[in-house]
């Protein structure tokens, strides 16, 4: 089946500053690839997603592009607030490419410091 | 937009009593409905897959028996953690899917268990 790798948090970083999470896969085939977002005591919110490769999905100011490559997806935003703060967590499907059951990663903590 | 409610958000019971959690599709009919559970420091391990009117499909070391799922209609699952132990002190998250293969898929808010 399919895996995925997320760098480990905590990240914390100030108002305005630039966030990177990284997020590398291993897969059968290109499968669609997901950021969701997870706020404190809450389930989770599909933040984007893309559904090929060299396609950027992007949210709410966050980016992130299907690299085949180097078999990554990493989450980008430029500027990042307070209101970022949450678990991120990168995903794929458990196998081939049904996006209907998904594989999550561990999750990334950010905390976002006015 | 789609929303999955689930029910309850928090709930306190004594160790071996059982539990019920409720996930429902407000808006839209859900053929198929996932059981997450959120370990500490944030993974989240996929329980079983629920499907309405057939049998749960439950992933490699998940008590079945422990752990009953009940996908009685296109719009309510129901997770039951039997005989509840200290250690099944969790995050239980259930999400919908909108459709069938490669529709969007929803999250509920998650049910925050602790047996005391």
């Amino acid at each position: 089946g399919n895996s995925v790798t997320q760098m480990e948090g905590p990240v914390t970083l100030s108002e305005e500053a630039f966030l990177t999470i990284n997020c590398t896969y291993t897969a059968t085939g290109y499968p669609s690839l997901f950021w969701y977002v997870q706020y404190p005591g809450e389930g989770l919110q599909l933040l984007l997603k893309a559904t090929k490769a060299d396609d950027k999905g992007s949210n709410k100011g966050f980016e992130a592009t299907y690299r085949k490559e180097t078999t990554s997806f990493h989450l980008e935003k430029g500027s990042v607030q307070v209101s970022d703060s949450a678990v991120y967590f990168c995903a794929l499907p458990f196998y081939g490419g049904a996006t209907n059951k998904l594989i999550f990663g561990t999750g990334t903590l950010l905390a976002v410091q006015p | 937009g789609a929303v999955v409610s689930q029910h309850p958000s928090r709930v306190i019971c004594k160790s071996g009593t059982s539990v019920k959690i409720e996930c429902r599709s407000l808006d839209f009919q859900a053929t198929t409905m996932f059981w997450y559970r959120q370990f500490p420091k944030q993974s989240l391990m996929l329980m079983a897959t629920s499907n309405e009117g057939s049998k749960a499909t439950y992933e490699q070391g998940v008590e079945k028996d422990k752990f009953l799922i009940n996908h009685a209609s296109l719009t309510l699952s129901t997770l039951t953690v039997t005989s509840a132990h200290p250690e099944d002190s969790s995050f239980y998250i259930c999400s919908a899917l909108e459709g069938a293969y490669n529709s969007p898929l929803h999250f509920g808010n998650g049910t925050r268990l602790t047996v005391t």
